[in-house]
């Protein structure tokens, strides 16, 4: 069945340093993708998505390409802050399982000043 | 505009225990869902209600039933908890029919609840 895996957390960095988390998928249709953005004690909200290859999303400076020759979504940031610390989840969407969320594990970021 | 909205924040049971988790939603929307998040698996999708009237299975159902009271109500019911049952609980709505691609699902704040 479909499948997300993210790199593993937690992620420490520098305030401005740049941030990469690598997702990959495994899907039989041709899902969109999302990242979504779960902050301390609060539910998740929806950071950025792409519904077809090559295409790019993008949100408060974060951003993430489509790649269905990897079959990848991973997301970047050039320059983090402390309050981009939260926990990140990648997550299809496939309409030929009835387009159904399948979420990543999620992987926790914390920016340290 | 309080969006989706859950209660209780926390809870503790004992196994064996019933309890009814809560969500309401003032956006209009229609798909109603509820979650599970465990460490290290993400959510996994309990159950859901594409509309008014309708319910559907998902992922991990076993041990949960629900109810759409009406459109701005679903509620999660744990019949004879277990303490696998503990976990944060997260429900969402979505404006469109089902999983349509184009709307976003928002997320209440969640319940944590552990069962001992």
């Amino acid at each position: 069945g479909d499948s997300v895996t993210q790199m593993e957390g937690p992620v420490t960095l520098s305030e401005e340093a740049c941030l990469t988390i690598n997702c990959t998928y495994t899907a039989t249709g041709y899902p969109s993708l999302f990242w979504y953005v779960q902050y301390p004690g609060e539910g998740l909200q929806l950071l950025l998505k792409a519904t077809k290859a090559d295409d790019k999303g993008s949100n408060k400076g974060f951003e993430a390409t489509y790649r269905k020759e990897t079959t990848s979504f991973h997301l970047e940031k050039g320059s983090v802050q402390v309050s981009d610390s939260a926990v990140y989840f990648c997550a299809l969407s496939d309409f030929s399982q009835g387009g159904k969320l399948i979420f990543g594990q999620g992987t926790e970021l914390s920016v340290k000043p | 505009n309080a969006g989706v909205t859950q209660t209780p924040k926390f809870q503790v049971l004992k196994t064996g225990q019933s309890m009814t988790l809560q969500c309401a939603q003032d956006m209009n929307h229609n798909s109603m869902y509820w979650y599970r998040q465990d460490p290290g698996m993400g959510l996994r999708l309990i159950y859901y209600s594409a509309s008014e009237g309708t319910t559907d299975k998902g992922e991990v159902p076993n041990g949960y039933n629900v109810s759409r009271l009406n459109k701005r109500e679903f509620s999660l019911r744990l019949e004879s908890a277990a303490p696998s049952q503990t976990s944060v609980y997260f429900c969402a709505s979505t404006q469109g029919y089902s999983f349509s691609l184009s709307y976003e699902q928002y997320f209440g704040p969640g319940t944590r609840l552990t069962v001992t």
